[in-house]
């Protein structure tokens, strides 16, 4: 069965800062996924990652997948306030079956 | 505003009834997913549909059921409703990217 596990599931910021959120899953997927929502509202898609050394950058965020090691990082570059949400990783198999990671509320700080 | 719709937004309604959710997709694409989010399961794969046919089932239950139209729109039913099916039900709408709806908020009292 097909496992996504986030971490963490918290992560409190300073405001210039750099982290990283991991997401690990269990099998061999086609596509990986990684959506931001705000509170009370819906997901937003961020990155769709396919292959192997895949990497994506749109401004502080930068994703990449691993699909040997079966991990993809969300690498977030001088956080702002923005930023705060929750993230969510998702990785969806070839008979189109997805699953989610439990997601990672950021707060960034001032 | 991702082009994907949802009715209605909120739904309030008791235990034992049957509601039906609508989605539709933005405009050409193809592909309908129904999601599940609630603060104890987190969001959750209930099924997808690709130009009406059912493609992948996800953790739907058998009370639950959906159906993609000809015109592309989406319905998800709900039935035998239980206080454990409130939740945040989205839809999503799919062309290399995911694009999700406003969502339905589901009460069941």
């Amino acid at each position: 069965e097909l496992k996504v596990e986030q971490n963490p599931l918290f992560l409190s910021m300073q405001e210039g800062k750099n982290y990283t959120i991991y997401c690990n899953y269990s099998t061999t997927s086609d596509r990986l996924y990684w959506y931001r929502q705000d509170p009370g509202k819906s997901l937003e898609s961020l990155f769709v990652l396919l292959s192997n050394g895949a990497v994506k950058q749109e401004g502080r965020l930068m994703a990449s997948l691993d699909t040997k090691a079966r991990l993809s990082t969300l690498h977030i570059t001088a956080a702002v306030h923005d930023l705060s949400a929750t993230y969510f990783c998702a990785v969806e198999r070839y008979n189109n079956d997805m699953r989610f990671g439990a997601g990672t509320r950021l707060t960034v700080k001032p | 505003d991702s082009g994907v719709t949802q009715t209605p937004k909120h739904l309030i309604t008791a235990t034992g009834q049957r509601v039906t959710l609508r989605c539709s997709p933005r405009s050409g694409d193809l592909s309908v997913y129904w999601y599940q989010q609630s603060l104890d399961q987190g969001l959750q794969f209930l099924i997808q549909y690709y130009n009406g046919e059912e493609r992948a089932k996800g953790n739907i239950l058998e009370r639950f059921s959906a159906q993609q139209f000809p015109d592309l729109h989406s319905e998800l039913n709900l039935s035998s409703l239980e206080l454990g099916d409130s939740a945040l039900y989205f839809c999503a709408s799919s062309g290399g990217a995911q694009y999700f709806g406003p969502g339905t908020r589901l009460t069941v009292l």
